[in-house]
């Protein structure tokens, strides 16, 4: 139980390419869906939290412009990357969590490589 | 915001000797803390989390305990394997909101 499944795992664009991620949780409605973005070799910063239906909330530091993030439904939250330039290359990983105090389970991540 | 510390940042222990991990919080209202296993290129794996109203859970080879004065919790990891070698995470909640702020990470190397 508890998968949650993120696409796509590889991106390399062209600078200037707006991307965007999903994040699906397959065997449970997640309440709460976190962004987080990871550096190699670094630790997992958080980036954003959304909620069903409501507008997420950043971190701070994180551009909310830049890094637009939807959850539309219980199973599933979008980032999408705007305009994106080399700076933004990163591994993106998503997690959900179910209604009240539970773990996150992660999705696999997102490798994004701008050139 | 909480802020989590852990230590050390690598530790290479022989295969079958014991590993233990440190980390500490800074917000003495949270009140869960996950240990997250991550293998290069792959997604934090939950291995083991424990809650403020228990000082010790065990699960096989591994095991945390929280110790809620002080402030700090940690992964004690007994008989290790070569498959145990990976980046391992520890992560406070933010007490109301319920995100999760990761430690450093400790990259653990079993030697055969």
């Amino acid at each position: 139980g508890a998968v949650v499944s993120q696409h796509p795992s590889r991106v390399i664009c062209k600078s200037g390419t707006s991307v965007k991620i999903e994040c699906r949780s397959l065997d449970f409605q997640a309440t709460t869906m976190f962004w987080y973005r990871q550096f190699p070799k670094k630790s997992l910063m958080l980036m954003a939290t959304s909620n069903e239906g409501s507008k997420a909330t950043y971190e701070q530091g994180v551009e909310k412009d830049k890094f637009l993030i939807n959850h539309a439904s219980l199973t599933l939250s979008t980032l999408t990357v705007t305009s994106a330039h080399p700076e933004d290359s990163s591994f993106y990983i998503c997690s959900a969590r179910g209604t009240g105090v539970q773990p996150q389970h992660f999705g696999d991540g997102t490798r994004l490589s701008i050139l | 915001g909480e802020n989590v510390e852990q230590h050390p940042s690598t530790l290479s222990v022989q295969e079958g000797d014991s590993a233990v991990i440190k980390c500490t919080y800074s917000d003495s209202a949270s009140n869960y803390f996950p240990w997250y296993k991550q293998e290069l290129g792959k997604r934090p794996q939950l291995i083991i989390d424990i809650r403020s109203n228990v000082g010790e859970k065990k699960d096989q080879r591994i095991a945390v305990t929280l110790n809620k004065t002080a402030k700090h919790f940690s992964l004690h990891i007994t008989e290790t394997q070569p498959e145990d070698s990976a980046v391992y995470f520890c992560a406070g909640d933010q007490t109301g909101a319920n995100n999760l702020f990761f430690g450093t990470g400790t990259r653990l190397t079993v030697i055969p």
